[in-house]
């Protein structure tokens, strides 16, 4: 049973537009979340994370929502860029683990 | 040289052989972490040393076994793996705080050894 669903394989978006990238969760213990975004060939690198004490959380063009009572969170990229291209993976924290989803990859269109 | 660093970045092992995978992190963290990403699968954590505390996952297989001999190096020890073991093995480091949980910190991963078993 997948405690952390990231339900699009993949998304593609314009360049300069807004990229979205959702994540469900199901554990009411998770407290914490991140997203990690990966390249090919390359090990995942940490952009942005969220303490369930807040509902938003800014850095630069990302912005990571979270909706506890709907057990949802999102990464918002504004304007996308080439370079974002990549598959993000959200994480989520607590109850002494950590779970992560499948990851989305998203492609940035010129 | 910074960062998480792992060697070698691609094996290819038979199912008799014994071979070890490294980690090094240069982050002066004090908690480091194996997965394993399978294709189509999330990223699965194996094993977990905080605070030179091993945490076990118990449904990771015997014939993997690690080592952390100090703070900044990582070992993975194989041994008579299985097809199915092929898989991208990656390393990761984190600074837990001290009576927190080491999960909640953001994790520094290495560029991971791509493992083929034959």
């Amino acid at each position: 049973d997948q405690q952390v669903k990231q339900n699009s394989p993949s998304l593609s978006v314009q360049e300069g537009r807004i990229s979205i990238l959702n994540c469900d969760y199901t554990n009411s213990m998770f407290d914490y979340f991140l997203w990690y975004k990966k390249y090919p060939a390359e090990g995942p690198t940490f952009l942005i994370s969220i303490s369930s004490i807040k509902d938003k959380n800014e850095d630069g063009r990302f912005t990571v929502f979270l909706n506890k009572s709907a057990k949802h969170l999102s990464l918002h990229i504004v304007p996308s860029q080439p370079g974002d291209s990549a598959v993000y993976f959200c994480a989520a924290s607590g109850d002494d683990k950590i779970i992560f989803g499948k990851g989305t990859r998203l492609h940035i269109l010129p | 040289e910074t960062g998480v660093t792992q060697t070698p970045r691609h094996l290819v092992m038979g199912m008799t052989n014994k071979k070890s995978l490294k980690c090094e992190q240069h982050l002066g963290h004090n908690a480091m972490y194996w997965y394993k990403q399978s294709a189509k699968k999330p990223l699965e954590l194996m094993f977990v040393y905080s605070l030179e505390e091993r945490v076990e996952n118990n449904s990771v297989p015997s014939r993997f076994s690690p080592e952390c001999p100090n703070s900044s190096h990582l070992f993975l020890h194989l041994h008579t793996l299985q097809p199915e073991d092929s898989a991208l093995y990656l390393c990761a480091s984190s600074q837990a705080p001290r009576g927190g949980s080491s999960y909640n910190s953001p994790l520094h991963f290495g560029n991971g050894t791509r493992l083929t078993v034959t």
